[in-house]
């Protein structure tokens, strides 16, 4: 089946500083994927929408200035969360399409 | 509006049949998706409905009434690593999934 990778799997930082996060599909081009965020006993939800080569489509709420999201190949797109905060605190999922989509390992934020 | 129903929690015992079901109501619809997530992971796709009618993967089944705005997940012969979060999400254009708000299934021995 296809694999997504994500990098880093956990990350602790301080306050006011900007993350990194990696979603690969490892042995399919994905032309679209997708970032999601979780809390805690709730479900997933959708932030953005990712396409290679072209800006990403946020949902409502959720600031595109404060998550950057870049799809610069078939293969890798990244999340920055940017001046990140406390409330920042989350699980951070992607995913990447194919016939259906296929969800990374996950990357757990922690912000202090 | 968008939106999807499903159970908050289900709790059946080890070797049972389990039905989760899922309506919905959404703007665009392609097909109902399931995956199954355990705590601290990702979700794993299980199933996949297109078309009105059950799928069958293995102990997993799922159902789909497009009239009826509604599907469901069967989990036959239920052992203990069933105990997980099952959404349902509802596929639009593009791949674009809308999830439901999970579902708790406890599987006691």
């Amino acid at each position: 089946g296809a694999v997504v990778s994500q990098h880093p799997s956990r990350v602790i930082c301080k306050s006011g500083t900007s993350v990194k996060i990696e979603c690969r599909s490892l042995d399919f081009q994905a032309t679209t994927m997708f970032w999601y965020r979780q809390f805690p006993k709730q479900s997933l939800m959708l932030m953005a929408t990712s396409n290679e080569g072209s800006k990403a489509t946020y949902e409502q709420g959720v600031e595109k200035d404060k998550f950057l999201i870049n799809h610069a190949s078939l293969t890798l797109s990244t999340l920055t969360v940017t001046s990140a905060h406390p409330e920042d605190s989350s699980f951070y999922i992607c995913s990447a399409a194919q016939d259906t989509q296929y969800f990374g390992p996950g990357t757990r934020l922690t912000v202090l | 509006g968008q939106s999807l129903e499903q159970p908050s929690e289900v709790t059946a015992v080890e070797g049972a049949i389990v039905q989760i079901n899922c309506t919905y109501q959404t703007s665009g619809f392609y097909g109902l998706s399931w995956y199954q997530q355990h705590d601290g992971g990702a979700p794993t796709f299980l199933s996949y409905n297109g078309l009105d009618g059950l799928e069958e993967t293995g102990r997993f089944s799922s159902f789909l009434s497009r009239s009826d705005s509604y599907g469901y997940l069967l989990l036959q012969e239920l052992q203990m690593k069933d105990s997980a979060s099952y959404f349902c999400a509802v596929r639009n254009s593009s791949y674009k999934l809308i999830f439901g708000s999970g579902t708790r299934l406890l599987v006691r021995p």
